[in-house]
């Protein structure tokens, strides 16, 4: 079956720059979230869209900004880069109404800020 | 806002011996709580899900359990084997399920289970 595509799977930048993940729902799922996750620690909350709205907001700093597109994929934009935005970054689709919008992940992006 | 306290941190049992990891939730509004298997560098893999209609639920050798009142719920594994070897993670969330969208997990600080040879 398919699963929640992340793009890219590795990504090095440096301090001040800006990077952007990509992130492509299971088919049909209308609901994105993006998640962080520091080494050793549990995924932290960002930030989440429905149906091309955002939904629910997290821990997401102001130099992050998401949105989620037409075709339902999502794409998150993070500026002025700090070297503890290094983590990996997942993102998840669920499908809203579903029997129990069940929340599935992909295989996250690794951030190194160098 | 939401807040998930998981125990214990590291688990070792025996190959073949059950494992229980505990879950405790803030808020009563909570009303999904999945359980999560994450291997090294890999996104959590969802292993079993429970809402708070239902106390328990079971998938062969996995099962949880919710308590509503006393806001916790366990994870089971019965006749551990070594690739049961990870980090688990419960997590927490209020469900919504008609329109709006659904919130962000909160997750517990998971726990790294191993098991013994």
């Amino acid at each position: 079956a398919a699963g929640v595509i992340q793009s890219p799977r590795h990504l090095i930048k440096e301090k001040r720059e800006t990077a952007t993940l990509k992130c492509y729902p299971i088919p049909r799922h209308d609901t994105v979230y993006w998640y962080q996750q520091g080494p050793g620690q549990d995924p932290q909350f960002l930030i989440s869209f429905y149906e091309k709205m955002q939904s629910d907001k997290g821990s997401i700093p102001d130099r992050f900004s998401a949105q989620q597109f037409s075709d339902y994929h999502s794409e998150l934009n993070m500026s002025s880069l700090e070297l503890g935005d290094s983590a990996l970054y997942f993102c998840a689709s669920s499908l809203e109404g579903d029997p129990g919008n069940t929340i599935y992940f992909g295989e996250g992006s690794w951030l190194t800020v160098v | 806002g939401e807040n998930v306290e998981q125990h214990p941190s590291t688990l070792s049992v025996q190959e073949g011996d059950s494992a229980v990891i505990k879950c405790t939730y803030s808020d009563s509004a909570s009303n999904y709580f999945p359980w999560y298997k994450q291997e090294l560098g890999k996104g959590p893999q969802l292993i079993i899900d429970i809402r708070s209609n239902v106390g328990e639920k079971k998938d062969q050798r996995i099962a949880v359990t919710l308590n509503k009142t006393a806001k916790h719920f366990s994870l089971h594994i019965t006749e551990t084997q070594p690739e049961d070897s990870a980090v688990y993670f419960c997590a927490a969330s209020i469900s919504v399920y008609s329109g709006g969208g659904a919130d962000g997990l909160t997750f517990g600080k998971g726990t790294h289970l191993i098991i013994q040879p």
